[in-house]
């Protein structure tokens, strides 16, 4: 149950197309849901998060949809880039316990 | 933007020593610090999660032995590999939570450990 199942595992995008990443949960207690990226030899940055209360929050070219009934979510990168190229990792929390992360999907974005 | 700061961002060792690994948060103060590792590839493990001013509380299967962690500060958490060997070698990251920051977390730019 503590669990955060992340899809796919990796992912190519030409250059201008859409990324997509979904994230799936099953403890319905999470109230926090953030996106993380990770280049090589890096830690990871936030991004952009969520909590439960909203169905979508966007941020520049990166927005997060979440579906609370279908406990999932996704991180939709619009007009990639190359310099997208990286390691997203979603994560779920409760109020200010550990996150739990997801297993990690590698982005590369065709030039 | 919160700034947390880790040191060394590589380190390479011979077998059998101790390494420590320091993250410090810059321009906030962090009551909680989490550490985790990171093997190629793989996602984040977390190893243990550290509380200025109380001990650490270790992740199942971590040993608190071998991986030493002391929060003397509300900027400052550091983490010992003692006798290190060469299955510690790994990718190590810190996070920090803004003690008025709510959720959030900070991450340290990691550190690559090769044991000899």
């Amino acid at each position: 149950q503590q669990q955060v199942k992340q899809s796919p595992q990796s992912l190519i995008v030409q250059k201008g197309g859409i990324s997509i990443i979904n994230c799936a949960y099953e403890n319905t207690a999470f109230d926090y849901f953030p996106w993380y990226q990770q280049f090589p030899g890096k830690g990871p940055a936030l991004l952009i998060a969520i909590r439960p209360d909203v169905s979508e929050k966007k941020e520049g070219r990166f927005t997060i949809s979440f579906n609370k009934s279908a406990k999932q979510f996704s991180l939709h990168i619009m007009d990639s880039q190359p310099g997208d190229s990286a390691t997203y990792f979603c994560a779920a929390s409760r109020g200010t316990y550990k996150y739990i992360f997801g297993t990690g999907t590698r982005l590369k974005v065709l030039a | 933007g919160a700034v947390v700061s880790q040191h060394p961002s590589w380190v390479i060792c011979k077998s059998g020593t101790s390494v420590k690994i320091e993250c410090r948060s810059l321009d906030f103060q962090a009551t909680t610090m989490f550490w985790y590792r990171q093997f190629p590839k793989q996602s984040l493990m977390l190893m243990a999660t550290s509380n200025e001013g109380s001990k650490a509380t270790y992740e199942q299967g971590v040993e608190k032995d071998k991986f030493l962690i002391n929060h003397a500060s509300l900027t400052l958490s550091t983490l010992t590999v003692t006798s290190a060997h060469p299955e510690d070698s790994s990718f190590y990251i810190c996070s920090a939570r803004d003690r008025q920051g709510g959720e959030k977390l900070f991450f340290g730019s990691g550190t690559q450990l090769s044991v000899l």
